[in-house]
């Protein structure tokens, strides 16, 4: 069985100032990482994804995530927060052949102050 | 344009009255899925197809049916809505079964009363 925690379900950053969101995974395999996006009104959109290789990844909007299997973490990360960031952030995790594809965590609502 | 649609975006009903949502995707993907989102709870799956007339329960599946008899479209159904199935629903769908990337409709509000 696979679960993630996402730490903190409402976090505020000042704009210009860093962003972390923080992620933490459960699985019994190698697993597939993510992190979506969901804006007001709007369905999820993917921001980036771990599957092998690199553990650092890069995503959209200039968002990055490492994948640390020590930690069993995947933190999402934007080194300057700008107004548009606001919205609410998923991680999900996965794994090869899974029939049942995603699990998704609580979700994190990101609020940018001016 | 690659994408899901649903139909409808906001749904009010009674309980006990039967309804439909649609979810269509026009990018040939094999898997599809309901999703429902409710707050601190993030998204549960409630059903998913991983092709034609292949269908299987995700985490909540009760209150929901659901069918798969053309590749593209994935119906939600409620035969009996129960207030507690009051929430915001997506249907997803990717290349195929695996953890590869999803692509979600824009969601359906649905409150029963």
């Amino acid at each position: 069985a696979q679960s993630v925690t996402q730490l903190g379900s409402h976090v505020s950053v000042s704009e210009g100032a860093l962003v972390l969101l923080r992620c933490n995974y459960s699985s019994s395999v190698p697993p597939y990482l993510f992190w979506y996006v969901q804006y007001p009104n709007q369905g999820l959109q993917l921001l980036l994804k771990y599957t092998t290789g690199a553990t650092l990844v890069k995503g959209i909007n200039g968002f990055e995530a490492e994948f640390k299997k020590s930690e069993t973490s995947f933190h999402l990360t934007k080194p300057s927060a700008h107004m548009s960031d606001a919205a609410e952030y998923f991680c999900a995790v996965g794994y090869r052949g899974s029939a049942r594809q995603l699990t998704f965590g609580s979700g994190t609502q990101l609020t940018v102050l001016p | 344009e690659a994408q899901v649609t649903q139909n409808p975006r906001y749904l009010i009903t009674v309980t006990g009255k039967k309804l439909t949502v649609t979810c269509s995707q026009n990018m040939n993907h094999e898997y599809m899925s309901w999703y429902r989102q409710d707050p601190g709870l993030g998204l549960r799956q409630i059903y998913y197809s991983m092709n034609v007339e292949v269908t299987d329960k995700g985490d909540v599946p009760e209150g929901y049916k659901v069918s798969r008899k053309e590749k593209r479209n994935f119906p939600l159904i409620l035969e009996s809505p129960s207030p507690n199935q009051t929430s915001l629903y997506f249907c997803a769908s990717s290349f195929r079964e695996g953890a590869y990337e999803q692509y979600f409709g824009p969601g359906t509000r649905l409150t029963v009363t």
